[in-house]
């Protein structure tokens, strides 16, 4: 089946610092990947995506590219602040005619002091 | 404000009872998700309707059941509550396709006491 792996966290950086946070999936086909940020008690709200190979998703500073030949959709963000401290999930999504389940990795707790 | 609207927010209830969860989807969006977030499991993905027919069913328990209504909304019915399913417990819309992806409400935490 479908899944994903993230880094294990948490991450702690210094404002202005680089951040990555690893994500690899395993999934047949082609599909769909995504970023998604849940801020402290709130839901979760997408960041980026990417639909097909080789694709970067950007947003917010933030940028994954879709690395087929790595099975790969490392988020990364060249000088993080402050309000970037949540928590990041990697997921794909499979294709399906109707909708799709979207499978989540573990998440990465990223704080970011000042 | 995403447009999916969950009710309660909160909720607490005691081991052995029956509680609903409601969700009204994005206006336009034909499919609904239900997701679980708890400590130990993390996300977990329960069950998905689309334009009132189950489509997919995850890792829901059978104490567990959902439906989705003429006018889109859904409900998520757990039923013999127990301690262990204390969680977050979202809700999703999309349109349709897989590569739109989702649009999630701001979830009901529901506490088993």
């Amino acid at each position: 089946g479908n899944s994903v792996t993230q880094m294990e966290g948490p991450v702690t950086l210094s404002e202005e610092a680089f951040l990555t946070i690893n994500c690899t999936y395993t999934a047949t086909g082609y599909p769909s990947l995504f970023w998604y940020v849940q801020y402290p008690g709130e839901g979760l709200q997408l960041l980026l995506k990417a639909t097909k190979a080789d694709d970067k998703g950007s947003n917010k500073g933030f940028e994954a590219t879709y690395r087929k030949e790595t099975t790969s959709f490392h988020l990364e963000k060249g000088s993080v602040q402050v309000s970037d401290s949540a928590v990041y999930f990697c997921a794909l999504s499979d294709r399906q005619s109707s909708g799709s389940r979207l499978t989540f990795g573990e998440g990465t707790q990223l704080t970011v002091n000042p | 404000d995403s447009g999916v609207t969950q009710t309660p927010k909160h909720l607490i209830t005691a081991t052995g009872q029956r509680v609903t969860l409601r969700c009204s989807p994005r206006s336009g969006d034909l499919s609904v998700y239900w997701y679980q977030q708890s400590l130990d499991q993390g996300l977990q993905f329960l069950i998905q309707y689309y334009n009132g027919e189950e489509r997919a069913k995850g890792n829901i328990l059978e104490r567990f059941s959902a439906q989705q209504f003429p006018d889109l909304h859904s409900e998520l019915n757990l039923s013999s509550l127990e301690l262990g399913d204390s969680a977050l417990y979202f809700c999703a819309s999309s349109a349709g396709g897989g590569a739109v992806g989702y649009t999630f409400g701001s979830g009901t935490r529901l506490t088993v006491v």
